[in-house]
């Protein structure tokens, strides 16, 4: 059975303090490794797609990696509005997304 | 353009009502998903159309009826709900081995 596990439950950083979340997976042929970023209400809002190990993705302050085990979404100098539950979902053979639990993020001012 | 529309966005109804929550995507995407999100729950999967045809069902109480009428449009049916069924409920579309991409749900409280 596919298994996604994210940590930690919860983060609290201050502003322009940088910090990493952590998904760790099991997943029998992975197809992609999807991270997402969900506010209070909404629907989950797509950040990355990474397919194989040793791929990295960068979108303003955030930057997604990949190895075999775990991907590891970095946020480096965070801002107040970078404040959200942060998904890591996975593909396999199944070709169902399979989503961990999530990482709340609160970046204090 | 990568927007998932769902309709209404808030939804009250009675456990004997009948409603409709609906999905459009105009992406081409060919698979189709609906969710379910209780509060601070990740996703929970519920349908999948793939091709305009039911491929998955994860064992959902027969009160939740899907259908696909086209490749852009995904409808869920509902009918004698119970309070415990009030979520965030979530349409989502993709591409093969691609990111799939959510709408802003419709809230759904069933008193």
């Amino acid at each position: 059975e596919d298994q996604v596990t994210q940590s930690p439950e919860a983060l609290r950083l201050q502003e322009g303090e940088s910090s990493s979340l952590n998904c760790s997976y099991t997943v029998s042929g992975l197809r992609g490794l999807f991270w997402y970023r969900q506010d209070p209400g909404k629907g989950p809002e797509f950040l990355f797609t990474l397919y194989s190990a040793g791929e990295e993705k960068e979108k303003e302050r955030l930057k997604a990696t990949l190895t075999k085990k775990e991907s590891f979404l970095h946020i480096t100098a965070p801002k107040p509005e970078d404040s959200a539950t942060y998904l890591c979902a996975a593909s396999g053979s199944a070709r169902q997304l399979t989503f961990g639990s999530g990482t709340q993020l609160t970046v204090l001012p | 353009d990568t927007e998932v529309t769902q309709t209404p966005k808030h939804l009250v109804m009675g456990m004997t009502n009948k409603k409709s929550l609906k999905c459009e995507q105009h992406m081409g995407h060919r698979a189709m998903y609906w969710y379910k999100q209780k509060a601070k729950k990740p996703p929970e999967l519920m349908f999948v159309y793939s091709y305009e045809k039911l491929s998955i069902n994860e064992s959902v109480p027969s009160r939740f009826s899907p259908e696909c009428p086209n490749s852009s449009l995904l409808n869920l049916h509902l009918h004698a709900l119970q309070p415990e069924d009030s979520a965030l409920y979530l349409c989502a579309s993709s591409q093969e081995r691609t990111e799939a991409f959510f709408g802003q749900g419709t809230r759904l409280t069933v008193v």
